[in-house]
């Protein structure tokens, strides 16, 4: 069955400091798509990226990057020059796909990690 | 286009009551589902439907849960003789498989968090 491992239960960094959160996952699929959502204290979960098993380039998206590594099955989360409003709790997450590579769906969550950032 | 809406947001009950939650997907989205999430932890799937079909649920959902989606639009999610441990947030989610709007991600609404008292 699939797992979801976020080592880090919580990270308290200063503004400005750069962050990396990590994520471990397993699965017998060859096919898979890996999240990481953000929830806020406001509790709604913000979809932050999808990434194809298939593709392994890293990706850059303002403050945000990725780093993505099917050798170690690790999906790692980066933000850069991190500010107070990135507290959050942020998931990683696994969603395993049929032989037609069709998403089944279902998504399996690590347990989060809770992000401070102090001003 | 509005996002997930999820009714009602909070609900106290005593228990052994039934209670319903209700979701509403984003206009069009085929895919619905559902998911716990308890404190401190990720959320956990419990169900999720393709239209109107219940294509999976999980061993977490027992037969005092049950979910329905009669039109393939909103879900409703019962829970029946309510149990302390039922306490948690119920999540709904939305995603399209078809469409302009393709893609896997799934579009969380705010839940609605139950006390069982």
């Amino acid at each position: 069955a699939q797992k979801v491992t976020q080592a880090q239960t919580e990270i308290s960094v200063v503004e400005k400091e750069d962050v990396t959160l990590d994520c471990v996952y397993e699965t017998r699929d060859t096919t898979y798509y890996l999240f990481w959502y953000k929830q806020p204290p406001s509790g709604e979960l913000v979809f932050l990226i999808r990434r194809n098993s298939f593709d392994e380039q890293n990706e850059i998206s303002g403050r945000y990057s990725w780093n993505f590594q099917k050798s170690t099955s690790s999906f790692n989360f980066t933000i850069t020059a991190s500010q107070v409003v990135d507290s959050a709790v942020y998931f990683c997450a696994l969603s395993e796909t049929n032989a037609g590579g069709t998403s089944y769906g279902k998504l399996t969550f690590g347990q989060g990690t809770i992000l401070t950032v102090h001003p | 286009d509005t996002g997930v809406s999820q009714d009602p947001r909070h609900k106290i009950t005593k228990r052994g009551q039934n209670v319903t939650f209700r979701c509403d997907p984003i206009s069009e989205h085929n895919r619905l589902y559902w998911y716990r999430q308890t404190l401190g932890q990720g959320p956990e799937f419990l169900t999720y439907f393709q239209n109107e079909a219940q294509l999976e649920k999980s061993r977490l959902l027992s037969d005092r849960f049950s979910a329905e989606r009669p039109k393939g639009s909103f879900s409703t999610l019962e829970i029946q003789r309510t149990e302390q441990g039922d306490s948690a947030m119920y999540l709904c989610a939305s995603s399209s498989l078809t469409g302009p709007d393709f893609n896997y991600e799934q579009y969380f609404g705010p839940g609605t968090r139950l006390t069982v008292t």
